[in-house]
């Protein structure tokens, strides 16, 4: 069973720029959580989307958005980009709304200049 | 969820048993306990998850006393790649997908 892809791996950004990041869960998984890690905050929760409904959001401002589709496949945006969201960007699935072990992707590593 | 309490950091040795205990007093009746695993650059995984008394899966253990106040991840004989940042998390089943990370316990185990 293929286990959670995000792509790109890597990716580098100007300030100011915009970002799209992608996600494909666990076939069969409903459920998409996207997490920032940094150094100095640690891991924080972005979003979660069950079923193409965003279903909780943690605290971070506008800029940063997502989606699910049909496929449950999910993408987060971030916009006007600023040094600070240089991070471990990580997308977790799970197969239920009760469901608590999550599997997470390796991430993709953002890096704004 | 429930906030929780974690060594930041613990040493040992290769073949060792190491045990990391976890504080979460304010457990709710429908929390349940798990543990993440992550190295460097990649993403966490789940080790272990239980809600009283004791899990024991192929990797490791957790020990839980019955009042749930906290909560010890067991690794037997652990070995260099074992390395990594161990979280505990609490949380109901319902959850919608919002995992509360604290800072992890960094495991390094020496040769």
């Amino acid at each position: 069973k293929a286990g959670v892809t995000q792509t790109p791996r890597y990716l580098i950004k100007t300030r100011g720029q915009q970002v799209t990041l992608s996600c494909s869960p666990i076939s069969g998984h409903r459920s998409v959580s996207w997490y920032q890690q940094t150094p100095g905050q640690g891991l924080q929760f972005l979003f979660e989307y069950f079923s193409e409904t965003q279903r909780n959001k943690g605290n971070f401002p506008g800029r940063f958005s997502g989606r699910q589709f049909s496929n449950s496949r999910s993408e987060m945006n971030v916009s006007t980009l600023e040094l600070g969201d240089s991070a471990l960007y990580l997308c977790a699935s799970s197969d239920g709304p009760e469901a608590y072990g999550y599997t997470f992707g390796s991430g993709t590593r953002l890096t704004v200049v | 969820l429930a906030k929780t309490t974690q060594p930041i950091s613990m040493d040992s040795y290769e073949g060792q048993e190491v045990n990391i205990t976890c504080s979460h007093n304010n457990i709710a009746t429908n929390d349940y306990i798990t543990w993440y695993q992550q190295f460097p650059s990649q993403g966490p995984r789940f080790i272990i998850q239980g809600y009283k008394t004791k899990v024991t899966n192929e990797v490791a253990s957790l020990f839980i006393p019955a009042d749930r106040k906290s909560s010890t991840l067991s690794l037997p004989r652990v070995s260099l790649s074992d390395t990594a940042v161990y979280y505990c998390l609490v949380g109901g089943a319902g959850n919608t997908g919002k995992l509360i990370f604290g800072q992890g316990t960094t495991l390094q185990v020496k040769p």
